[in-house]
């Protein structure tokens, strides 16, 4: 039962323009979502986050916007550059503190 | 710190054998996780633990899945006996209390059984 989906396996920008990755999730008890970005050979390290009382967080070049009605997050890395090619995963908790991930979405941002 | 520590990094085996991955968590932290990376499902959850008890293994595939964590320091997942379909990359987190700043992942353990 995959409560949070990734849809798109890849997505390809250049280097400069936005990238905008999509999760969305099912499980309406879910409180606080999280991005994590994984290199090959690495575990995943924690990007951004979001709590449900929020519609959007911003850090720096990266914004994950929150839409609880559609169950809907997505992330924003505005410019993108080389060094952000990784794959993202999405990530959703309910308070019992129990994380679910995505299958996450291979990001390549050419020079 | 040294943030989590996971071993082996690689680790090659035979159908059947038994598998043992470790792994040591940050100090301090209270809860431990062990995830499975896949191609086709992504990272699953298998089992995780609250001061070294286990809180929720519905993830666990089968009862050839192990896990155990006797202290505050160390956790070990293991498969008996492994099969082909077993291999993936398994990945132990740690974090302390509310998700402020998400999960510590380790490196994680790359099982392939052939």
């Amino acid at each position: 039962d995959q409560q949070v989906k990734q849809n798109s396996p890849s997505l390809s920008v250049q280097e400069g323009r936005i990238s905008i990755l999509n999760c969305d999730y099912t499980n309406s008890m879910f409180d606080y979502f999280l991005w994590y970005k994984k290199y090959p050979a690495e575990g995943p390290t924690f990007l951004i986050s979001i709590s449900s009382i929020k519609d959007k967080n911003e850090d720096g070049r990266f914004t994950v916007f929150l839409n609880k009605s559609a169950k809907h997050l997505s992330l924003h890395i505005v410019p993108s550059q080389p060094g952000d090619s990784a794959v993202y995963f999405c990530a959703a908790s309910a308070q019992n503190n129990d994380m679910r991930f995505g299958a996450g979405t291979r990001l390549t941002v050419k020079p | 710190d040294a943030g989590v520590i996971q071993s082996p990094r690689h680790e090659v085996t035979e159908m059947g054998q038994e598998v043992t991955l470790r792994c040591k968590p940050i100090s301090g932290h209270d809860y431990l996780f062990w995830y499975r990376q896949t191609m086709m499902r992504g990272l699953e959850l298998l089992i995780y633990f609250n001061n070294n008890v286990p809180i929720d293994d519905s993830g666990m595939p089968e009862d050839r899945f192990s896990a155990k964590m006797p202290n505050a320091s160390f956790s070990t997942l293991k498969i008996q006996p492994s099969e082909p379909r077993d291999s993936a990359v398994y990945f132990c987190a740690s974090s302390f209390g509310v998700l402020d700043y998400g999960y510590t992942f380790g490196s994680g353990t790359r099982l392939t059984v052939v």
